[in-house]
């Protein structure tokens, strides 16, 4: 059964100081690992899709990065816009849907 | 201006109402999505269509209903059988590009039981 696990459950970060989410996943074949931002009350946004192992992305403060059983996203001086509940998503082989961790809540305090 | 709305923002159930969510997309996009989010749990996949006229169960689909009769349109009833159905409801969407797959999602829908 795939399966994802993301760690931590919840982080809060002081303005500046960088850190990183993990998403560890077990899955038949990967065809793709994605990454969501997902504010309260609102729908989850797309920021990453990474496919394979040793692949990095990057869009603003955030990097996302790939091995072959776990991902990292990676935020560099975060703000307090930054703070939102980061999910994990994986796509196994075969057109199969997606399988989504439980997320990481991100608080940055000014 | 495109993208994926749902409606209501918010619903309201009384005992033993079924209740219609609805999702639209004019993104032209083939595949459809809904699922349920609840606190602490993550999404979890109620169902899902890649093509008009047909969808699939996810892990989660007993006590909804689903129909695609248009591309654009892919409306979710929760039933009087679903009986914890207080939750946040998302739909979503997704392209293929260079054989390579993209899920977009809605605003959500709360559904709340009076």
């Amino acid at each position: 059964e795939d399966q994802v696990t993301q760690s931590p459950e919840a982080l809060r970060l002081q303005e500046g100081e960088s850190s990183s989410l993990n998403c560890s996943y077990t899955v038949s074949g990967l065809r793709g690992l994605f990454w969501y931002r997902q504010d309260p009350g609102k729908g989850p946004e797309f920021l990453f899709t990474l496919y394979s192992a040793g692949e990095e992305k990057e869009k603003e403060r955030l990097k996302a990065t790939l091995t072959k059983k776990e991902s990292f996203l990676h935020i560099t001086a975060p703000k307090p816009e930054d703070s939102a509940t980061y999910l994990c998503a994986v796509q196994a082989a075969g057109n199969t849907p997606l399988v989504f961790g439980k997320g990481t809540r991100l608080s940055v305090i000014a | 201006d495109g993208g994926i709305t749902q409606s209501p923002k918010y619903l309201f159930r009384k005992e033993g109402q079924n209740v219609t969510l609805s999702c639209e997309q004019n993104l032209n996009h083939d595949a459809m999505y809904w699922y349920r989010q609840d606190p602490g749990q993550g999404l979890r996949l109620i169902y899902y269509s890649q093509i008009v006229n047909d969808f699939q169960k996810g892990d989660i689909a007993e006590g909804y209903s689903v129909s695609r009769e248009k591309k654009e349109s892919f409306p979710l009833t929760v039933t009087s059988a679903q009986k914890n159905p207080t939750a946040f409801y998302l739909c979503a969407s997704s392209s293929w590009r260079g054989g390579q797959e993209t899920q977009y999602f809605g605003p959500g829908t709360r559904l709340l039981v009076l």
